[in-house]
């Protein structure tokens, strides 16, 4: 059974750098691409990128200048670094597998970000 | 980007009764080389991650009731229950996945009549 587990930190101040890990229990780690996904309160969910075992990503232009995403294949993890934060990053992040759709989650890590 | 819209924004539907959602994208999300729409539908309770339904625009996930069905093709869709339940009483979302950055619906809050 599939499970994705994710930390960092929940409390940011405005600048500071956003920090989260996923650590994926699956077997079949390297068969997939691993996203990044946040949902602000009260708005849609909005796909921040996704990396593949061999360290291609793909990112939304939206956040491609502050966002890093990279994997650990030998732990079998992936990290979202997402610079500048400003109140407008806070969200809920959620990890999930799939190169759309997303068939497994994270329980989500609510980052908020305030002065 | 590809806007996704859905309607209505809110539904009330009666227990027992069909609850239909649609979807409509900005451009087609239908890939011509394999004739295939690059839709999915998913389904989030409060305070839980989004729950894939369907993918394909019209594929249910394993263990997704019956009732749940998906249709629709290039660029509008249609999620259906086709006998309300309660536990079916929350928020669904539909995604494309056609070309990044993928994008969300606004998201269609059922609830019971």
């Amino acid at each position: 059974q599939v499970h994705l587990q994710q930390w960092g930190a929940g409390l940011l101040k405005p600048a500071e750098t956003l920090s989260l890990t996923c650590d994926v229990n699956d077997g079949t780690f390297n068969d997939y691409y691993w996203n990044w996904l946040r949902q602000a309160p009260g708005k849609r969910l909005e796909w921040i990128g996704d990396i593949v075992y061999t360290g291609g990503t793909n990112s939304n232009p939206s956040l491609q200048s502050r966002v890093t995403i990279s994997i650990d294949t030998s732990r079998k993890q992936i990290s979202l670094q997402l610079r500048s934060v400003t109140v407008a990053d806070t969200a809920v992040y959620y990890c999930a597998r799939g190169r759309g759709p997303h068939n497994k989650w994270g329980q989500g890590t609510l980052v908020t970000v305030t002065a | 980007d590809i806007v996704m819209t859905q309607s209505p924004d809110s539904l009330a539907v009666s227990l027992g009764e069909r609850a239909t959602i649609n979807c409509k994208s900005s451009q087609a999300v239908l890939y011509n080389s394999d004739n295939r729409n690059y839709l999915a539908w998913y389904q989030q309770k409060p305070g839980q991650p989004p729950k894939l339904l369907i993918s394909w625009a019209s594929t249910r996930e394993s263990g997704v009731p019956d009732r749940f069905s998906g249709s629709g093709s290039g660029t509008d869709f249609t999620l259906t229950i086709s006998s309300l339940q309660a536990e079916d009483v929350t928020v669904y979302y539909c995604q494309q996945y056609f070309t990044t950055p993928y994008t969300f619906g606004q998201g269609t809050r059922l609830e019971i009549k």
